[in-house]
C-alpha cells in the first residue's frame, strides 16, 4: 500500500546542475502537485496536473519545469539548479481539485 | 499580510493536556478547511477536513471553523507524546489551496 512514492529522498547538487525529480502514485488519482516547503513559509504550489499529459503553473514555477506522460507519474525538473531552489520538495495527488490530497515523504535537495 | 497565519509555536504542554491550535485567514471566499500533522522528515496527513461553520469531531480530535470571525481552530484531548509534530492548516476558494506555515507541537511526557 505505497500511496505516494518520490525518488531520491536526499540529494545535493552544485549551481547550474540539472536533476529530475520523480513521483509516483498508485491510487489512480487524477490531480497531481509539486509543492516546496520552506521554514516559515508552509507549502508553496510549484506546479500541478489535472490529468495525464497536462500540466499547470503554481505559485512559484520559475526555475521548475514538469512532465505527466503516464497518470501515475509526475517529473519535476531542474533545468540549471540554483541556491534559491534548496528546500524539501512534496510531491501529492488527489481524486479531484477539491478532494484532500495525500503526500509523499518529500525529497530533500541542497544547492550548493 | 499572509492570506492564513498561523502561529510557529513550538507549543509546548505536558501529557494529557488539552491542546488548542489556530489558524486565521484574511479570504472570505474560503469554503474548505482542513488539518493536517506532519511528523518530523514526512510527508503531511489529512486529519481533518471540514466544509462549513461549526464543530466536527474525530476521536481525540475537534475541528472548528467560525467563518464569521475566519478562525479556525484544532482541539486534541487527553494529548499523548505520539500527536507531538508540525499541525498546518490549509483551505480552498474554488482551485486555490492556501497552507498555513504550521505550529509545532511537543507534548512532554
Amino acid at each position: 500500500n505505497a500511496g505516494v512514492t518520490q525518488t531520491p529522498k536526499f540529494r545535493v547538487l552544485k549551481t547550474g546542475q540539472s536533476m529530475t525529480l520523480l513521483c509516483a502514485q498508485d491510487m489512480n488519482h487524477e490531480y497531481m502537485y509539486w509543492y516546496r516547503q520552506d521554514p516559515g513559509m508552509g507549502l508553496r504550489l510549484i506546479h500541478y496536473s489535472v490529468g495525464e499529459g497536462t500540466t499547470a503553473k503554481g505559485e512559484v514555477p520559475d526555475g521548475y519545469n514538469v512532465s505527466r506522460l503516464k497518470k501515475q507519474n509526475f517529473l519535476l525538473g531542474l533545468e540549471s539548479a540554483a541556491p534559491s531552489q534548496t528546500s524539501v520538495y512534496f510531491c501529492a495527488s488527489s481524486w479531484a481539485y477539491n478532494q484532500p490530497q495525500h503526500f509523499g515523504d518529500g525529497t530533500r535537495l541542497s544547492i550548493l | 499580510q499572509k492570506e492564513v497565519e498561523q502561529d510557529p509555536g513550538p507549543l509546548s504542554v505536558p501529557e494529557g493536556a488539552i491542546v488548542s491550535l489556530n489558524c486565521t485567514y484574511s479570504n472570505s471566499a474560503f469554503q474548505y478547511f482542513m488539518w493536517y500533522r506532519q511528523y518530523s522528515r514526512k510527508g503531511p496527513e489529512l486529519l481533518m477536513y471540514t466544509y462549513s461553520s461549526g464543530n466536527k469531531e474525530d476521536g481525540r480530535f475537534t475541528a472548528q471553523v467560525d467563518k464569521s470571525s475566519k478562525y479556525i481552530s484544532l482541539f486534541i484531548r487527553d494529548s499523548q507524546p505520539s500527536d507531538s509534530a508540525t499541525y498546518l492548516c490549509a483551505m480552498r476558494s474554488n482551485y486555490q489551496l492556501i497552507w498555513g506555515a504550521g505550529t509545532k507541537l511537543i507534548i512532554k511526557p
